[in-house]
C-alpha cells in the first residue's frame, strides 16, 4: 500500500525557516517524481515545488521560487521541501504527491505550516 | 500562465441525479487534464487522468470527457458519498495549475 507521510510542520514567525518531510513506503520511491502543493485554509490547490527522479530536475512557480527548496533522499525514500523567508501567505496545509508522469496520483495526509508572530 | 476556470462554483444535486460539471483552460492543454476529489477534511483523490482515462479503484459512475480547452466532469447518478470539492489541473504546461473547484451540495 502507497503511505505518503508528512511531517515538520507547525507556528512559525515571518522571515523564519522550516523545513517539511515526506515519508514514502509502498512503492518505489526512486522510480517516480514527486511534488508538494500546498492549499490555504479554504481556499484552493497550488502545486509549489516536483523534482525529478534524481533530484536533478526541480521546478518553483514564481511564488516560491527563490524561497523554497525541493529536495529528495532516495535511499530513505523521503522527500522534503525547506521554506525559507515565510510570509503569511504561505500559511496552508502542505501536502506531499506522487507524480505519476502527468496526474498527482497519491497524497499524503498534509500537515499544517501556520506563519504568524 | 494557463488559467482553469470551473463551472459552477457551486452544484445543488439530488442523489441519483445525472450531472456535469465544467472546466475551461485559457489555452489548450491538450489532454493532459486531471480531475480530482475533495471530501471535506480529506487529502485529494485522482479521479479522471489525461481527460477521459479512468483511475483504479474510481466507481464507474465518474467519466471524464473533453481536450483542448473544453473540459468536462461527468457523474452518473449522484451518491450521497459524492458530495465533496472536484478540482480540474492542467499538466501541459509550467507552471501546473488547478482550477478553483466546484463544490457539490446536496439539494
Amino acid at each position: 500500500e502507497v503511505q505518503l507521510v508528512e511531517s515538520g510542520g507547525g507556528l512559525v514567525q515571518p522571515g523564519r525557516s522550516l523545513k517539511l518531510s515526506c515519508a514514502a513506503s509502498g512503492f518505489t520511491f526512486s522510480n517516480y517524481y514527486m511534488a508538494w502543493v500546498r492549499q490555504a485554509p479554504k481556499k484552493g490547490l497550488e502545486w509549489v515545488a516536483t523534482i525529478s527522479t534524481s533530484g536533478s530536475r526541480t521546478y518553483y512557480p514564481d511564488s516560491v521560487k527563490g524561497r523554497f527548496t525541493i529536495s529528495r533522499d532516495n535511499a530513505k525514500s523521503s522527500l522534503y521541501l525547506q521554506m525559507n523567508s515565510l510570509k503569511s501567505e504561505d500559511t496552508a496545509t502542505y501536502y506531499c504527491a506522487r507524480r505519476e508522469l502527468g496526474p498527482l496520483d497519491y497524497w499524503g495526509q498534509g500537515v499544517m505550516v501556520t506563519v504568524s508572530s | 500562465d494557463v488559467v482553469l476556470t470551473q463551472s459552477p462554483a457551486t452544484l445543488s444535486v439530488t442523489p441519483g441525479e445525472r450531472i456535469s460539471l465544467s472546466c475551461r483552460a485559457s489555452e489548450s492543454v491538450d489532454t493532459y487534464l486531471h480531475w480530482y476529489q475533495q471530501k471535506p477534511n480529506e487529502s485529494p483523490r485522482l479521479l479522471i487522468k489525461y481527460a477521459s482515462q479512468s483511475i483504479s479503484g474510481i466507481p464507474s459512475r465518474f467519466s471524464g470527457s473533453g481536450s483542448g480547452t473544453d473540459f468536462t466532469l461527468s457523474i452518473n447518478g449522484v451518491e450521497l458519498e459524492d458530495l465533496s470539492i472536484y478540482y480540474c489541473q492542467q499538466g501541459n504546461s509550467l507552471p501546473y495549475t488547478f482550477g478553483a473547484g466546484t463544490k457539490l451540495e446536496l439539494k
